[in-house]
């Protein structure tokens, strides 16, 4: 079956420095999401992607994220200047033409220090 | 706002055992609800959905079935096994044509031969 493939699994990074957490989704899904989880809480929404422009976002993603699909295959999440309080599990997600039925990545765990 | 709320965990069963994990949910509208799954190392997949008051989802053999009157979205299962050990997310969506999922905290259920 195909999936939602996320690198790196773990992410180690000093405070302050900026972070690129890479997806490869399903590749005829049409639709891109990026979730996180901070240990203990709840698996919260950061943004939605569709036809190359965010369709939605939440309050959590500030100026300090954003996204891209630079090629046919990869989405990527950056945090431009990273701060403790980002230390989460990141999900990427993917869907097609059931848009309800999201396929979701293994997570990338970034810790910041 | 939108919610979610699940029975904290973990929930810990013997083989063969009846499992129920209570979901609750508030809406402002008139919501999807989601039951996902986390197996270890592994990202969250659909387990069962159900779109519509008294509709019942069902995968696995786990029944969900959607309470509009309590606002619920209980799991159960008659007969579990060491395989289901793994991490249950609720969700809801309020169809706003991107699939933004509002989940709950999750609970762990640990299952022993």
């Amino acid at each position: 079956e195909p999936e939602v493939t996320q690198t790196p699994s773990h992410q180690v990074t000093q405070m302050g420095q900026e972070v690129i957490l890479r997806c490869v989704p399903i590749s005829n899904h049409l639709y891109f999401y990026w979730y996180r989880q901070i240990l203990g809480q709840k698996v919260e929404f950061l943004v939605s992607f569709y036809n190359n422009e965010i369709s939605e976002k939440s309050e959590i993603f500030d100026d300090q994220f954003s996204v891209e699909r630079p090629d046919g295959s990869n989405f990527t999440l950056k945090i431009r200047s990273t701060k403790l309080e980002d230390s989460a599990m990141y999900f990427c997600a993917s869907s097609g033409d059931d848009n309800e039925k999201l396929f979701f990545g293994s997570g990338t765990q970034l810790s910041v220090l | 706002g939108n919610s979610v709320t699940q029975m904290e965990g973990p929930v810990t069963l013997s083989e063969e055992a009846f499992l129920t994990i209570n979901c609750t949910y508030t809406a402002t509208g008139y919501p999807s609800l989601f039951w996902y799954v986390q197996y270890p190392g592994e990202g969250l997949q659909l387990l069962l959905k159900a779109t519509k008051a008294d509709d019942k989802g069902s995968n696995k053999g786990f029944e969900a079935t959607y309470r509009k009157e309590t606002t619920s979205f209980h799991l159960e299962k008659g007969s579990v096994q060491v395989s289901d050990s793994a991490v249950y997310f609720c969700a809801l969506s309020l169809n706003s044509g991107y699939s933004t999922l509002t989940f709950g905290k999750g609970t762990m259920l640990l299952v022993s031969p």
